[in-house]
C-alpha cells in the first residue's frame, strides 16, 4: 500500500527565511508520480509540481525548488526567501502507475504541513 | 473561465438528513474525484469516476453515493449512514493518466 508522510504539521518562519517542507513516501511500485499542492486559506488546492519516479533531477521554479531522492524515498520542497503570501497548507501526494489508467489518477495525500510566514 | 465549481460553499445538515454537494467542471476532463479533508489528516478519496455512467469506491466510500450522468457533473450525496459527515469536501478532475488534478474551492459541511 502506498503512504505519504509529512512529519512537520506546522512550521513558522519570519519573512525572507528559507524553509524546507519534508515529504517521505512508501510504495511498492517502481513507476509512480509525486506531486506538491498548495492550499491557501480559500481552500482550493493549487498544483505546484509533478515528478515521475524516473526523473530524479532537482527542479527550480522561481523561489521554489524540489529535491527528489529515491534512495531515501523523499521529495522535499524548499521555499527560498519566504513571503507572507506563501502562508498556506502544503500537501505532498503520490500516485502509483498501477492505479493510473487512461482516465484516472488517484492520489494518496500526506497530512499536510501548515506554513506560517510572519512579516 | 475554465474550472471546477463546487456549491454550496457552506452547508449545514441536520442529523438523519441526506444532502447533495454539487461539482461541475467545464475543462472537458474525463476523470472526476471526491475527496474528504479532516484537520491534520490530509485528503482521503471517497469516490472517483473515469467516464460517464461509471464510478468506483475510494478509500472511505461508506455513507456516500455519487452519480455521473454527464461528463461535466459529479454530485456527491452524503447520506444519513455517514456517521461523522462534518468535514471539508473537495472535488477534482483530471485529463487522465498521470496528469495533475484540478480542484474546486470546496464545500464545508457541518452537522447541526
Amino acid at each position: 500500500a502506498q503512504k505519504v508522510t509529512q512529519a512537520q504539521t506546522e512550521i513558522s518562519v519570519v519573512e525572507k527565511e528559507d524553509v524546507t517542507l519534508d515529504c517521505v513516501y512508501e510504495t511498492r511500485d517502481t513507476t509512480y508520480y509525486l506531486f506538491w499542492y498548495k492550499q491557501p486559506p480559500s481552500g482550493e488546492l493549487v498544483f505546484l509540481i509533478r515528478r515521475n519516479s524516473f526523473d530524479e533531477q532537482n527542479e527550480i521554479s522561481g523561489r521554489y525548488s524540489w529535491n527528489f531522492q529515491k534512495s531515501t524515498s523523499s521529495f522535499n520542497f524548499t521555499i527560498t526567501a519566504s513571503q507572507v503570501v506563501d502562508s498556506a497548507v502544503y500537501f505532498c501526494a503520490l500516485s502509483e502507475a498501477a492505479l493510473i489508467n487512461n482516465a484516472g489518477n488517484m492520489l494518496t495525500f500526506g497530512g499536510g504541513t501548515r506554513l506560517m510566514v510572519k512579516p | 473561465d475554465g474550472g471546477i465549481t463546487q456549491s454550496p460553499k457552506y452547508l449545514f445538515r441536520k442529523e438523519g438528513q441526506n444532502v447533495t454537494l454539487s461539482c461541475e467542471q467545464n475543462l472537458n476532463h474525463d476523470a472526476m474525484y471526491w475527496y474528504r479533508q479532516d484537520p491534520g489528516q490530509g485528503l482521503r478519496l471517497i469516490y472517483y469516476s473515469q467516464i460517464v455512467n461509471d464510478f468506483q469506491k475510494g478509500d472511505i466510500a461508506e455513507g456516500y453515493s455519487v452519480s455521473r450522468e454527464k461528463k461535466e457533473s459529479f454530485p456527491l450525496t452524503v447520506t444519513s449512514a455517514q456517521k461523522n459527515p462534518t468535514a471539508f469536501y473537495l472535488c477534482a478532475s483530471s485529463v487522465g493518466g498521470a496528469t495533475e488534478a484540478f480542484f474546486g474551492q470546496g464545500t464545508r459541511l457541518t452537522v447541526v
